[in-house]
């Protein structure tokens, strides 16, 4: 069974136009959800991590936020150099220091 | 700025071969990982280290080896490389749980 399921997979915007990106996770007892960044051919760069429901964390142009179920990605007013992928993880109680990943979702930002 | 290094970045390398893949981190931190992670797909843990002599294996172990001897040093070795290990293996590092990765090392096996 799916961990972690990240949606839409891929993702094109106008500059400008904002949206927001899912990560909804079946887990249970979570001990922490993480975004991360990834551009080609480079490893994954830490963005975020949410432990409880109704947490909010940003930066920049991207807000993260959780629910019990599932956490967003918001992009507002992206620009092109927030084209990559975005990678979401959990922790659970049972998984120790391993983490479930999902496939991410591949954000264009066209000018 | 996190400080994780990997080599080779890229290496093509014939079937049967023994390859040890290179990650050193300068952060201090216990907490190493390997990934493997193909394209469109999910990260796969292959194995991860808690701090030195300690060692787990993750889902894709099977077929490769890991040693933590220095803190800052964790090696991933495969015994005999295969075409099915072709793929982009990735190193990470973590002083809690937030993970610090390499630029990854891009592997075909011929």
């Amino acid at each position: 069974e799916d961990q972690v399921t990240q949606s839409p997979e891929a993702l094109r915007l106008q500059e400008g136009e904002s949206s927001s990106l899912n990560c909804s996770y079946t887990v249970s007892g979570l001990r922490g959800l993480f975004w991360y960044r990834q551009d080609p051919g480079k490893g994954p760069e830490f963005l975020f991590t949410l432990y409880s429901a109704g947490e909010e964390k940003e930066k920049e142009r991207l807000k993260a936020t959780l629910t019990k179920k599932e956490s967003f990605l918001h992009i507002t007013a992206p620009k092109p150099e927030d084209s990559a992928t975005y990678l979401c993880a959990v922790r659970g109680p049972d998984t120790g220091n391993q983490f479930y990943f999902g496939t991410g979702t591949s954000l264009t930002v066209i000018p | 700025e996190a400080d994780i290094y990997q080599t080779p970045r890229y290496l093509v390398i014939g079937t049967g071969k023994k390859i040890t893949l290179e990650c050193s981190q300068t952060m201090g931190h216990d907490k190493m990982y390997w990934y493997q992670q193909d394209p469109g797909m999910e990260l796969h843990l292959i194995h991860y280290s808690y701090g030195v002599n300690s060692t787990e294996k993750g889902d894709l172990s099977s077929e490769s080896t890991v040693s933590r001897i220095r803190t800052e040093h964790f090696p991933l070795t495969l015994e005999s490389a295969r075409p099915s290990h072709t793929s982009q293996y990735l190193c990470a590092s973590a002083r809690t749980y937030e993970q610090y990765f390499g630029p990854g090392t891009r592997l075909t096996v011929t």
